[in-house]
């Protein structure tokens, strides 16, 4: 079966300091991949999707990056994080685009 | 551009009594709808989904019926329990394919009092 992984589950960084989320999933090859960011009373907004290694979309231009340095494998990093970064990001996969995704456990980042 | 509208609430209930949380969408084309719970402190999960109008989505006792011509997905269920506690939140694709993710609405937190 398949799984999903977030790591982190909390952070809390400094203002201005670096940041590597990761995601990997297990059982499936070539999934779409996609990051969330959960900020309160703002719903969720997507930050970036993958259909496949080294192809990334952008969905909003902002302090982020992501990265799909292997197939089942997204990471999203900041080099210098605002306090407006904080809040609860996910991960999530599919693999006929638009059918459901299946989330990760997500990670609070809070930025102090 | 798509867009997805739910009441926020949070919305109070006593267990057992019947539940509708509305949803309305604007999209071009035909997209999918989708239901999507987060329980405290979890990523989300699928809840139940529709692909096409008139297709009624159905899960756990929840169900949702796609009306093209209201534009609408609103969730039901007859009878809520203490464990259905938790936020809903609707979702649509975009028109025409392609990974390139979901629109959701913001949410709306059900509390389910014993």
């Amino acid at each position: 079966s398949q799984t999903i992984h977030q790591w982190p589950a909390t952070l809390v960084q400094p203002v201005g300091s670096p940041l590597s989320l990761e995601c990997t999933v297990e059982g499936t090859s070539n999934p779409n991949l996609y990051w969330y960011r959960q900020a309160a009373g703002r719903g969720l907004q997507l930050l970036f999707y993958s259909i496949g290694i080294g192809q990334i979309s952008s969905e909003v231009p902002q302090n982020l990056s992501a990265s799909r340095p292997q197939d089942r494998q997204f990471i999203l990093s900041s080099k210098k994080l605002l306090l407006s970064d904080s809040g609860f990001y996910l991960c999530a996969w599919d693999r006929v685009p638009n059918y459901g995704y299946t989330f990760g456990s997500g990670t609070r980042l809070t930025v102090v | 551009g798509n867009s997805v509208t739910q009441m926020e609430g949070p919305v109070t209930l006593s267990e057992e009594a019947f539940l509708t949380i509305n949803c309305t969408y604007t999209a071009t084309g035909y997209p999918s709808l989708f239901w999507y719970v987060q329980y405290p402190g979890e990523g989300l999960q699928l809840l139940l989904k529709a692909t096409k109008a008139d297709d009624k989505g159905s899960n756990k006792g929840f169900e949702a019926t796609y009306r093209k011509e209201t534009t609408s997905f609103h969730l039901e269920k007859g009878s809520v329990q203490v464990s259905d506690s938790a936020v809903y939140f609707c979702a649509l694709s975009r028109s025409g394919g392609g990974a390139d993710g979901l629109t959701f609405g913001k949410g709306t937190h059900l509390i389910i009092q014993p």
